[in-house]
């Protein structure tokens, strides 16, 4: 099992241009996340996905764009990169359950917007 | 407005002793709670949880603690290893538990 896995692991952009943070599970989990994580800040939630075809906004959704057309993918998309940007993005997955919430994480992709 | 905080960025521990972490939450809806430990250059991994309905969750070397009354718990590692060295995030969910609010984060160094 590779678990979370995240593509790419850095990028650098230019203020204006687009792209898309790639995120896959092997697990078979039905919720996924993508979080941000800012110096002082910790992990702040972006959108969420409680399965296949379904999106919802988090804490700070503004400027992001995700999908989930695949159980096993969730795609994260910047149409308009701004500087404000710059980040450690990490994607979670999880299985529902009425207890707690362990979310299993990828690596983390490093976006610097110049 | 931070509903999960960490107010001590850092912590520098002699390797054997006990490492304590604390964090605080201003939400009484938060049903449970969650430390992660994050290596440089990898994602969080969970490290141990605590439902409201306990006070204390012990796993191996790790032990956390929930104080309900005055809305703070603390993670307590004894003894410390110098592999134990990371940033120690603690979070919170509420009872449908699909989205967890981090608190900043602590860098635990154990020195050897």
């Amino acid at each position: 099992n590779a678990g979370v896995t995240q593509t790419p692991k850095f990028r650098v952009l230019k203020t204006g241009q687009s792209m898309t943070l790639l995120c896959a599970q092997d697990m078979n989990h039905e919720y996924m996340y993508w979080y941000r994580q800012d110096p002082g800040m910790g992990l702040r939630l972006i959108h969420y996905s409680v399965g296949e075809g379904t999106t919802a906004k988090g804490e700070v959704p503004d400027g992001y764009n995700v999908s989930r057309l695949k159980k096993q993918n969730f795609l994260l998309g910047l149409e308009s990169a701004a500087p404000s940007q710059t980040s450690v993005y990490f994607c979670a997955s999880s299985y529902p359950t009425h207890s707690y919430n362990e979310q299993f994480f990828g690596p983390g992709t490093r976006l610097t917007v110049l | 407005d931070q509903q999960v905080k960490q107010n001590s960025p850092s912590l520098s521990v002699q390797e054997g002793r006990i490492s304590i972490l604390n964090c605080d939450y201003t939400n009484s809806m938060f049903d449970y709670f969650l430390w992660y430990k994050k290596y440089p250059a990898e994602g969080p991994t969970f490290l141990i949880s605590i439902s409201s309905i306990k006070d204390k969750n012990e796993d191996g070397r790790f032990t956390v603690f929930l104080n309900k009354s005055a809305k703070h718990l603390s993670l307590h590692i004894v003894p410390s290893q110098p592999g134990d060295s990371a940033v120690y995030f603690c979070a919170a969910s509420q009872w449908d538990g699909n989205k967890l609010v981090f608190g900043a984060g602590t860098i635990l160094r154990v020195k050897s």
